[in-house]
């Protein structure tokens, strides 16, 4: 069965300093791979997808995932985080049926920044 | 920028109520889905609908979910009798067709089940 899994629940980094998430997946397939972020009162906002191609992609508020197929692995990473980027961040595999995708979540990650 | 959007954004019920959760997606979108998140845990998948019939379902929705687009514009979500387990965020999303397609999501509804 596809799942996903996101080791740390809570990471506190200082503004300034560089992130990365962890993502683990498993998907019988080539994986559509999603991440997005949630703040406080809002809905999920995607932030990158990875489906074939290139394995490092880029995505919106200077963000980017690798894609490692021999680790099943998909993190998140920025190079400097700022205190704006204090929210949940949430893997997901995309299981393909017909023309649609039903996305599998992971637990979620909350990111807290430090001044 | 077109976005989903849900109301109301908290509703408290009570047990054995009968409630509905209104979403509006996009408008060029066709494919249309519920998801929860249970406070503390992850969000899951509920059902997905496309031309009018459901898609996808999962294992929570059962009998007491049902779903609907009464019209051009609304997709609903309803639960015929609360439960406790049954409070929980709802998220509802859209896209376009296509399994590249990304799914927008609303704010979600807060149901609150006394």
């Amino acid at each position: 069965a596809q799942s996903v899994t996101q080791p740390d629940i809570h990471i506190t980094v200082s503004e300034g300093a560089s992130l990365e998430l962890r993502c683990n997946y498993s998907y019988g397939a080539t994986p559509y791979l999603f991440w997005y972020v949630q703040s406080p009162g809002q809905g999920l906002q995607l932030l990158l997808k990875y489906f074939s191609g290139d394995t490092l992609v880029q995505g919106i508020k200077g963000f980017e995932a690798e894609f490692k197929r021999s680790q099943s692995s998909f993190n998140l990473r920025k190079p400097s985080v700022h205190w704006s980027d204090a929210a949940e961040y949430f893997c997901a595999v995309g299981s393909i049926s017909g023309g649609y995708n039903k996305l599998i979540f992971g637990a979620g990650t909350r990111l807290a920044v430090h001044p | 920028e077109p976005e989903v959007t849900q109301t109301p954004s908290h509703q408290v019920t009570q047990m054995g109520q009968e409630v509905i959760l209104r979403c509006v997606p996009i408008s060029n979108h066709l494919y249309f889905y519920w998801y929860r998140q249970i406070l503390g845990q992850k969000v899951e998948f509920l059902v997905s609908f496309y031309n009018n019939e459901i898609s996808e379902k999962s294992e929570i929705f059962d009998d007491q979910f049902s779903v609907e687009r009464p019209d051009g514009s609304n997709f609903t979500l309803k639960i015929r009798s609360t439960k406790l387990e049954d409070s929980a965020m709802y998220f509802c999303a859209s896209s376009a067709v296509g399994p590249g397609n990304e799914q927008f999501f609303g704010p979600g509804t807060r149901l609150t089940v006394l």
